[in-house]
């Protein structure tokens, strides 16, 4: 099966604080691609972040970090000094990235 | 590009009714998906397409629900008789090679 659990279904923070989203997969594949999605409250859909299966080391984009690790099937992301505007639903999505994303987590950051 | 346009944003009809949403992919992005997304089943997959034939239909609910992709350029899917229980925000979503890039959805109102 290709799938993803996001078991924090909503997690609420003050601003600046440091949060970390998690994600945990499913997959039969040896070579994959993993993806996170932004929702904000807005609606629409926005495209973070995509990783290859092969490359492990983590990723940073700002305040933004990826934490991916092929051993324990996780791609953790992680937001340093959380802003209000971070406030979103987050979707981790299933390698092949064609299958039902599920209900992401959703990050409130308060001020 | 323009991104990934969908129509109408927002449709509001009675039960019972049709109701054809629109999508057109990002130009030289090769699949296309239909996704539907509600607080309790988040965001599901319906239908998607490569290269204007349809892969995998099981997601959708019910015969009620159809989607045709004529061209490259232009996808629908038709709800037919509508129903209360169709109302959600209906996202279309293109891809070229690995990620997929969703349109601002339709948020559909059935009474």
């Amino acid at each position: 099966a290709q799938k993803v659990t996001q078991a924090q279904t909503e997690i609420s923070v003050v601003e600046k604080e440091d949060v970390t989203l998690d994600c945990v997969y499913e997959t039969r594949d040896t070579t994959y691609y993993l993806f996170w999605y932004k929702q904000p409250p807005s609606g629409e859909l926005v495209f973070l972040i995509r990783r290859n299966s092969f490359d492990e080391q983590n990723e940073i984009s700002g305040r933004y970090s990826w934490n991916f690790q092929k051993s324990t099937s996780s791609f953790n992301f992680t937001i340093t000094a959380s802003q209000v505007v971070d406030s979103a639903v987050y979707f981790c999505a299933p390698p092949r990235n064609m299958l039902t994303f599920g209900g992401g987590t959703r990050l409130m950051v308060k001020p | 590009d323009a991104g990934v346009i969908q129509s109408p944003r927002h449709e509001v009809t009675e039960m019972g009714q049709e109701v054809t949403l629109r999508c057109k992919p990002i130009s030289g992005h090769d699949y296309l998906f239909w996704y539907r997304q509600t607080m309790m089943r988040g965001l599901e997959l319906l239908i998607y397409f490569n290269n204007n034939v349809p892969i995998d239909d099981s997601g959708m609910p019910e015969d009620r629900f159809s989607a045709k992709m004529p061209n490259a350029s232009f996808s629908t899917l038709k709800i037919q008789p509508s129903e209360p229980r169709d109302s959600a925000v209906y996202f279309c979503a293109s891809k070229g090679s690995y990620e997929q890039y969703f349109g601002p959805g339709t948020r559909l109102t059935v009474t």
